[in-house]
């Protein structure tokens, strides 16, 4: 089956650095996106990865290992608003996205 | 850019009503829009994907005598919750993709439901 992994919930301070991870097992890789979902809105892109490597997007930097199954979302300067939840989805080999279950950050003064 | 607009954001109303939610990409033409639920602290689950002027392709499990859902346009996609029970109360999401499949997903702000 298809599955995606990343941590429930990851507490962090403001001002620090955190790492969000993420790893997948699917049918095929077409590439992996990040999301963004405050408390009763929707989601937000952050980024597309589909090649090996480090993408970065201001405080938001993405990484991506497709011979590893693994990516992870790194957040510098925390700050109080990107307390949310952060979604890994992976495209599989039929353009289909298979979501995770997200990640709760809370970020703590 | 990239702006999706869904309305109505909330709605409450009786069971056995029919529920009526709007989805439109306002400043790009979305080739696909797909129709989203989600339960507190779960995931998305999706519900079917629509491609402009085609029948919509409905994930297992998903009634679509009870969940139609009508592409009229390359901007505006329809999700019409039929003779709607308490049970299908949930937080209803849109989302449109313009182009090809590697393109992201751009979600309007959703619509929470609640039947009473």
């Amino acid at each position: 089956g298809q599955n995606i992994d990343q941590p429930t919930e990851m507490t962090a301070t403001e001002g620090a650095i955190v790492q969000i991870n993420c790893t997948y097992q699917t049918s095929g890789f077409n590439g992996l996106f990040w999301y963004q979902q405050h408390a009763g809105e929707a989601p937000t892109f952050l980024s597309y990865n589909v090649l090996d490597g480090l993408e970065e997007k201001g405080r938001f930097s993405s990484f991506l290992s497709r011979s590893k199954g693994y990516s992870y979302l790194l957040l510098k300067e925390l700050q109080m608003k990107d307390s949310a939840s952060y979604l890994c989805a992976v495209m599989d080999s039929n353009y289909q996205l298979i979501w995770g279950a997200g990640t709760k950050l809370i970020i703590k003064p | 850019g990239a702006v999706v607009s869904q309305h109505p954001s909330w709605v409450i109303c009786k069971s056995g009503t029919s529920v009526k939610i709007e989805c439109r990409s306002l400043d790009f033409q979305a080739t696909t829009m797909f129709w989203y639920r989600q339960f507190p602290k779960q995931s998305l689950m999706l519900m079917a994907t629509s491609n402009e002027g085609s029948k919509a392709t409905y994930e297992q499990g998903v009634e679509k005598d009870k969940f139609l859902i009508n592409h009229a346009s390359l901007t505006l996609s329809t999700l019409t919750v039929t003779s709607a029970h308490p049970e299908d109360s949930s937080f209803y999401i849109c989302s449109a993709r313009e182009g090809r499949e590697e393109q992201p997903q751009h979600f309007g702000d959703g619509t929470r439901l609640s039947i009473l």
